[in-house]
């Protein structure tokens, strides 16, 4: 089972900060907290992945709460192509599987 | 990054034939490849991981009979979905890795059985 609560849907107005936010108080010491993307009828992208301190890339930023029970995933400035449905996975490393919940259908609106 | 390339992109095929699915690392060598299953509206689920050379470990309630996996060189690896039905109708996506790296996923093969 995923061990991460998402919001099911969002919406974002073009040109604006997409903030996708995400609940993993169960999460473990050892634990990350990666974040990928599903555009339709494509195979997920990875987007950014911490530990504990924040996170920037040219994709996004990450934000992990002090306590690390929650993130939030940071588009800058969200575009059209930005609309696809996000994921917040928490796992102990690359070799380990991805298990996938429901993550959050991210609309982006001109 | 890494290129995963998946083929065939969509397959239509009859009930109670095989059909082939080929999951190619393109620009790297994959030591481990994970085949996921998504239906209509639904999350990814994984069915199997395959290390190179070695025989695939498939996640609970996953038929290793009905799911073939063939992970014969470090560049490809294969899912045949044996006398299928129309319920096995799905999205199959393929993600592959190298070493303690990231893994990446292919673009989907989507298959219809009728």
């Amino acid at each position: 089972d995923a061990k991460t609560t998402q919001p099911p849907s969002m919406d974002c107005a073009e040109g604006r900060a997409a903030n996708l936010p995400c609940n993993h108080s169960t999460i473990s010491g050892n634990e990350y907290v990666y974040w990928y993307r599903q555009i339709h009828s494509q195979g997920p992208q990875y987007i950014i992945h911490g530990l504990k301190n924040n996170e920037t890339n040219e994709m996004a930023s990450l934000i992990i709460t002090e306590d690390r029970k929650s993130s939030t995933l940071i588009l800058p400035h969200a575009t059209l192509r930005d609309t696809a449905v996000y994921y917040c996975i928490v796992r102990v490393g690359p070799n380990t599987p991805l298990v996938f919940g429901k993550g959050t259908r991210l609309s982006v609106i001109a | 990054g890494a290129v995963v390339s998946q083929h065939p992109s969509w397959v239509i095929c009859k009930s109670g034939t095989s059909v082939k699915i080929e999951c190619r690392s393109l620009d790297f060598q994959a030591t481990t490849m994970f085949w996921y299953r998504q239906f209509p509206k639904q999350s990814l689920m994984l069915m199997a991981t395959s290390n190179e050379g070695s025989k695939a470990t498939y996640e609970q309630g996953v038929e290793k009979d009905k799911f073939l996996i063939n992970h014969a060189s470090l560049t490809l690896s294969t899912l045949t979905v044996t006398s299928a039905h129309p319920e096995d109708s799905s999205f199959y996506i393929c993600s592959a890795r190298r070493g303690h790296s990231e893994a990446f996923f292919g673009q989907g093969t989507r298959l219809t059985v009728v």
